[in-house]
């Protein structure tokens, strides 16, 4: 059965301060996704990784692939208040548009 | 371009009823996949259709069931409603069936089973 794990499943850190989110997977997979749900509302598309070795980055975040070790990780540099949201890595195993989502992160920044 | 559309926004149902969720793709896309989504919980994958065949299929029982129309919207369809069904419910379209191509989500329908 494919598992994906996110860690932390909740991270409380205050503005300015960098952390890290981990996404670890139990299949083989070249392809991962991050996305960001707020409260109610659907999922916005973050990053799309579709090779090991990947890395991207939009304003204060930076999403990394390492097919190999099967993580992803989800970088938050100096966080403001408007990242506070949950966020979901989704992994596709090569069968189409079937995501496998994980446990999400739910991230609260405090002023 | 409009995004991804579904109706209703939100639904209430009674145990042992049947529900039809509907949702429009983004124009030009022809895949369109099905989520439940728990209350606390990632998304789950329910099913995927493209060009109107079913291509995929998660671990949900056969009271379960969708189609895709040519116009390439799409239709969920849950029959015998437990109140486990109580979840939101969210549609993604893609251009194409893989992973290649990006989904997009819809806003979503809320349904509640009492």
């Amino acid at each position: 059965e494919l598992k994906v794990e996110q860690n932390p499943l909740f991270l409380s850190m205050q503005e300015g301060k960098n952390y890290t989110i981990y996404c670890n997977y139990s299949t083989t997979s070249d392809r991962l996704y991050w996305y960001r749900q707020d409260p109610g509302k659907s999922l916005e598309s973050l990053f799309v990784l579709l090779s090991n070795g990947a890395v991207k980055q939009e304003g204060r975040l930076m999403a990394s692939l390492d097919t190999k070790a099967r993580l992803s990780t989800l970088h938050i540099t100096a966080a403001v208040h408007d990242l506070s949201a949950t966020y979901f890595c989704a992994v596709d195993i090569g069968a189409g548009n079937q995501f496998y989502f994980g446990t999400g992160t739910s991230l609260t920044v405090i002023p | 371009d409009a995004g991804v559309t579904q109706s209703p926004t939100h639904l209430i149902k009674t145990r042992g009823q049947h529900v039809t969720l509907r949702c429009s793709p983004i124009s030009g896309h022809k895949s369109v996949s099905w989520y439940q989504q728990v209350l606390g919980q990632g998304p789950q994958f329910i099913f995927q259709y493209y060009e109107k065949e079913e291509r995929g299929r998660g671990n949900f029982p056969d009271r379960f069931s969708a189609r895709q129309f040519p116009n390439y919207s799409s239709e969920l369809n849950v029959n015998a409603l437990l109140l486990g069904d109580s979840a939101l419910y969210l549609c993604a379209s893609s251009i194409g069936p893989s992973g290649d191509y990006e989904q997009y989500f819809g806003p979503g329908t809320r349904l509640t089973v009492t």
